[in-house]
């Protein structure tokens, strides 16, 4: 079956680091996918992981092992702004195929 | 350019009834895959479709139906609404490129409350 895990909640403060991490268990993996979701917005696409390693996005890195089953998403110098739902999802089959998304990460940044 | 927009935004019904959403995708985008969103979850999928064929369907009941038309626009149907399907209902495209990093552009979503 599928399973992706997230925290639930993470509170944080302006100017710190956060690691949100994501564990996933698939029957295939075809990529890893982080978007940011405001309350009452869209979803938006934060970065994308296929290969093992970290990819870095400006105040944004996120990190692939694989062989763990295992993502971060690690925020930087934290602003208000990044207070949002954290949002993992795994592709299982070809490029196209729908993703399957974790419950979400809801992060509070307070000064 | 515009982004995906949806329509409407809230729309508040009754157990029992039917309900139409419309989604219009990115200009140039020829895929459109539709998720359900429950207040406190990440967003399931419903449906995808490209070129106006389903190219996948997730793990909902036969009342849920969708169809993409040429213009690539989209709408999802909901028969004989439960109070369980009150969720934010979110329409994605995608160019159709099927590059492995092509990303979905989610739009705003419409509220559904179900009374």
């Amino acid at each position: 079956g599928q399973n992706i895990d997230q925290p639930t909640e993470m509170t944080a403060t302006e100017g710190a680091i956060v690691q949100i991490n994501c564990t996933y268990q698939t029957s295939g993996f075809n990529g890893l996918f982080w978007y940011q979701q405001h309350a009452g917005e869209a979803p938006t696409f934060l970065s994308y992981n296929v290969l093992d390693g970290l990819e870095e996005k400006g105040r944004f890195s996120s990190f692939l092992s694989r062989s763990k089953g295992y993502s971060y998403l690690l925020l930087k110098e934290l602003q208000m702004k990044d207070s949002a739902s954290y949002l993992c999802a795994v592709r299982e089959g070809q490029a196209g195929t729908a993703l399957i998304f974790g419950k979400g990460t809801t992060l509070s940044v307070s000064s | 350019d515009a982004g995906v927009t949806q329509s409407p935004t809230h729309l508040i019904k009754t157990r029992g009834q039917q309900v139409t959403l419309r989604c219009s995708p990115i200009s140039g985008h020829k895929s459109v895959s539709w998720y359900q969103q429950v207040l406190g979850q990440g967003p399931q999928f419903i449906f995808q479709y490209y070129e106006k064929e389903e190219r996948g369907r997730g793990n909902f009941p036969d009342r849920f139906s969708a169809r993409q038309f040429p213009n690539y626009s989209s709408e999802l149907n909901v028969n004989a609404l439960l109070l369980g399907d009150s969720a934010l209902y979110l329409c994605a495209s995608r160019s159709g490129t099927y590059a492995t990093n092509e990303k979905l552009f989610f739009g705003s979503g419409t509220q559904l409350s179900v009374l």
